[in-house]
């Protein structure tokens, strides 16, 4: 049965800073790999996904990827305090199919 | 686009009675998912439709819980019997149905059992 953690658990940055979160899986037949910010009260919105090793960027926000690491994580740069939010990674075998979540990260981001 | 839309945004219930919850999905969806969140156990899958077929329920308590999706502008989750453990947010998500097509979720639904 597949298994996400994420670290850290929570986490205050100054506005700005370099924010980096880690998400581990389990099963290595994974093939969709996503990241959802949640703000409080509000549902998940999805932020980025990627499906092939290596790394992709939008905006201020970028997503690894290493499949034989069996990890991936998100960095927002220059983070700002609308950033501030419940991070959800999630992992499934396709888009198609249901996610397993992670716990979620906490992030603050103070101005 | 009205994105994903649950009904009701709040329910109450007694300990005993039982709660249906609605989802309608973004039109042109294919597939439906429901997932609970609670400050616990965090966001869990409970079960999801594809074209309207249940094709994965393992995530379901099997013994007051059932899901239905008998149109594709609609699916119910029912909670017969409801306990105070059953309270938690119950998120519905839809996607387009492609390999790697993102799952866009609705507000929830918070369900509160007294």
């Amino acid at each position: 049965q597949q298994k996400v953690q994420q670290s850290p658990e929570s986490l205050i940055v100054p506005e700005g800073a370099m924010t980096s979160l880690n998400c581990t899986f389990s099963d290595s037949a994974s093939q969709y790999f996503a990241w959802y910010r949640q703000h409080s009260g509000k549902a998940p919105k999805a932020l980025m996904s990627i499906f092939s090793n290596g790394e992709k960027e939008e905006g201020r926000f970028t997503i690894h990827l290493n499949k034989a690491s069996l990890h991936f994580s998100l960095h927002i740069r220059d983070s700002q305090p609308s950033d501030s939010a419940l991070y959800l990674c999630a992992v499934s075998m396709g888009g198609n199919y249901k996610y397993v979540f992670g716990a979620g990260t906490r992030l603050k981001v103070i101005a | 686009n009205a994105g994903v839309i649950q009904t009701p945004r709040h329910k109450v219930t007694g300990k005993g009675q039982e709660a249906t919850l609605w989802c309608e999905p973004i039109s042109g969806h294919s597939a439906v998912f429901w997932y609970r969140q609670t400050i616990v156990q965090g966001l869990e899958f409970l079960t999801y439709f594809r074209n309207q077929a249940p094709i994965d329920d393992s995530g379901m308590p099997k013994e007051r819980f059932s899901a239905q999706m008998p149109n594709q502008s609609h699916s119910t989750l029912k909670i017969q019997s409801t306990q105070p453990q059953d309270s938690a947010v119950y998120l519905c998500a839809s996607s387009s149905g492609g390999a790697y097509a993102e799952q866009f979720f609705g507000p929830g639904t918070r369900l509160t059992v007294l």
